[in-house]
């Protein structure tokens, strides 16, 4: 069970946008910036988004965040088959003074 | 070329102990924090460890590895190192190292992973 709440997988047709949540508490992202990372199994894992919003060079604007409260959200518009992915949040929890991540989601591009 | 490699990982035996090694190259080591994380198969991942940059003396641990697990750094030879103690099943996990992505401070969000080197336990 992951501190942080995913759902286990999205899906969306090819060109069109797709949101993933991430459900915290006040330990973790109610308090402290949200980081979101795609991986590809047996692949490095990329920072995606940090800072709840920001974008690190190289990552196209198709990608966004957002946080409100205890709860961060990850935008996709414009989906391509090479977005299918596994997708993770993560932030710092003062409470377990841990990095906790949420349990990753799943996303289809159809 | 900017990257991590982690190397060490194989099967153990339960009980047993795993020293992993993670290579940097291309950017200065010694001004970054660095963690592992881990997944095991089928999971998500989870944070294990962490080491402050320079002389690494700030340490954390995930609650699951306290006790029995030790990260430490050599900043002369760009590696970091993760040892693990009373491996169980649970411990089997593909292991990566990822850099903090701030110089010289804690951000807890990472840049840079390696491709991960996978610790079987098993007897």
């Amino acid at each position: 069970q992951s501190v942080l709440t995913q759902p286990p997988s999205v899906s969306a047709a090819a060109g069109q946008k797709v949101t993933i949540s991430c459900s915290g508490t006040s330990s973790n992202i109610g308090n402290f910036y949200v980081a979101w990372y795609q991986h590809l199994p047996g692949t490095a894992p990329t920072l995606l988004i940090y800072d709840n919003n920001k974008r690190p060079s190289g990552i196209p604007d198709r990608f966004s965040g957002s946080k409100s409260g205890t709860s961060a959200t990850l935008g996709i518009t414009g989906l391509q088959t090479g977005d299918e992915a596994d997708y993770y949040c993560g932030t710092w929890d003062n409470s377990l003074n841990n990095v906790v991540f949420g349990g990753g989601t799943k996303l289809t591009v159809l | 070329e900017v990257q991590l490699v982690e190397s060490g990982g194989g099967l153990v035996r339960p009980g047993g102990s795993v020293r992993l090694s993670c290579g940097a190259s291309g950017f200065m080591f010694g001004a970054y924090a660095m963690n592992w994380v881990r997944q095991a198969p089928g999971k998500g991942l989870e944070w294990v460890a962490a080491i402050s940059d320079n002389g690494g003396g700030s340490t954390f641990y995930a609650e699951s590895v306290k006790g029995r697990c030790g990260v430490s750094r050599d900043n002369f030879r760009n590696t970091l190192y993760l040892q693990l103690n009373s491996l169980t099943a649970e411990d089997t996990a593909l292991y990566y190292c990822a850099r903090d992505a701030m110089a010289r401070q804690l951000s807890w969000y990472f840049d840079l992973w390696g491709r991960g080197t996978l610790v079987t336990v098993s007897s």
